[in-house]
């Protein structure tokens, strides 16, 4: 089925451990997005993409690590699991032309313990 | 720097009309977006205003003042399913920041 689909949908972790949640899209959108979601912070963006091997830090990239081999996939990695980022995690797609309105998958609840 | 913001909370009765602002300070403008969030759900799109002025979708209309840095969300003839957090973002070159987002709270 076409959109965009995120992966687990739940996570456990304990503080230390490498996690990645990934995102696949099949709009082949250029634009991909991954935005943290706290209680009080509202979304908040972690890093983008505008295209295939091209990221930039967004508003709060500290201790995650993105790539994008492929236009349709954008994987997150905490490189090692802190309690602080446990959190509601969406990815989203927009095409460059247009409005360019964000879709977001379904989110990803992450929690370290 | 980019800042956004947003009443935190507001309640309405079903039926009214309620009006959301939003202010934002960015150091790029590509277009305002207005999102609508249900608990335990994604964000949906509801409006893009680029030009100043009102742009109407049923009972959803959003304005934009890019002088003022401003732009509101009304909903009309609200209903209980209104009940949800709306959030306000803008767009700087390729990436979208939002605020915080405005948690309304529909009565009866």
């Amino acid at each position: 089925d076409a959109g965009i689909t995120q992966s687990p949908r739940y996570k456990i972790t304990e503080t230390g451990r490498q996690v990645t949640l990934m995102c696949h899209q099949t709009w082949s959108h250029s634009y991909m997005f991954w935005y943290r979601q706290d209680l009080g912070h509202g979304l908040r963006l972690i890093y983008y993409s505008a295209a295939a091997d091209i990221t930039d830090k967004g508003e709060v990239p500290d201790g995650y690590v993105v790539s994008r081999s492929k236009t349709e996939n954008f994987p997150l990695t905490l490189e090692s699991a802190t309690r602080s980022q446990t959190s509601v995690y969406f990815c989203a797609s927009s095409e460059i032309t247009g409005p360019g309105e964000l879709f977001f998958g379904e989110g990803s609840r992450l929690t370290v313990l | 720097g980019q800042n956004i913001d947003q009443p935190t909370e507001m309640t309405a009765t079903e039926g009214a009309i309620v009006q959301i602002n939003c202010t934002y300070q960015t150091s790029g403008f590509n277009g305002l977006f207005w999102y609508q969030q249900h608990a335990g759900e994604a964000p949906t799109f509801l409006s893009y205003n680029v030009l100043d002025g009102l742009e109407e979708k049923g009972r959803f209309s959003s304005f934009l003042s890019r002088s003022k840095g401003y732009s509101y969300l009304l909903l009309k003839e609200l209903q209980m399913k209104d009940s949800a957090s709306y959030l306000c973002a803008v767009r700087d070159t390729g990436k979208l920041i939002f605020g915080q987002g405005t948690t309304l709270q529909v009565k009866p």
